[in-house]
């Protein structure tokens, strides 16, 4: 248990539907991130929030929509999706602290997205 | 752009021996950090160590550490006698140094099988 915490765990959506992902982290941090996983390839980055920020956007399709209310949750809106948007979404969180130390990420348990 | 490479996509390992994972990686920067996380079949993505660059000392984490060779890119870890539990895909992945929320780049991940 990471203190990371991601629902639901699995999702099957056709590619009409609308739903979202949630993650919740518990360990007081100030960034969070969302990052794809797909089969054979390497978790690939999708979205930074930093103090409810959005500092980053990695070229990520508009059918994805993060939304961070607070700095304890993270949403992924997702409408519209493709076949090839299967994969497992992995949230996570770290603590900016500036310029110094490291923001070790700690990661939640994923959720397991198919679309149909 | 930095890239983390892993060239052995599975290994295998017999009980309570000793087993060692390569990772290469490529960048320009002098400071950053490198990380090993491991990722069971539940998927969830659990932080196993970390190494600053700016440190010649190589870390260590019980049955788990690292060889870290600045000048040759190379950031290997070492898992002595391997346990059951220790059967999972593990990433090496990269962060540049300065604080903020820089995005992590993993490798593809090697798969360890862990022979009772």
């Amino acid at each position: 248990e990471t203190g990371v915490t991601q629902t639901p765990r699995h999702l099957v959506m056709g590619m009409t539907n609308k739903k979202s992902l949630k993650c919740e982290q518990h360990l007081g941090h100030n960034a969070m991130y969302w990052y794809k996983q797909s089969a054979k390839k390497p978790l690939e980055l999708m979205f930074v929030y930093s103090l409810e920020e959005r500092v980053e956007n990695n070229s990520v399709p508009s059918r994805f929509s993060p939304e961070c209310p607070n700095s304890s949750h993270l949403f992924l809106h997702l409408h519209t999706l493709q076949p090839e948007d299967s994969a497992l979404y992995l949230c996570a969180s770290s603590q900016v602290k500036g310029w110094v130390g490291i923001d070790t990420q700690y990661f939640g348990p994923g959720t397991r997205l198919t679309v149909l | 752009a930095q890239t983390v490479t892993q060239s052995q996509p599975e290994m295998s390992v017999q009980e309570a021996e000793t087993v060692t994972l390569s990772c290469t990686y490529d960048t320009s920067e002098s400071d950053y950090y490198l990380f090993w996380y491991k990722q069971p079949p539940s998927r969830q993505m659990i932080l196993v160590i970390r190494q600053e660059a700016y440190k010649q000392q190589n870390a260590t984490e019980n049955r788990f550490s690292v060889n870290f060779q600045k000048a040759a890119k190379s950031f290997s870890l070492k898992i002595s006698d391997s346990q059951l539990g220790d059967a999972a895909m593990y990433f090496c992945a990269y962060r540049r140094s300065g604080g903020g929320s820089e995005k992590l780049v993993f490798g593809k991940g090697t798969k360890l099988t862990v022979n009772p």
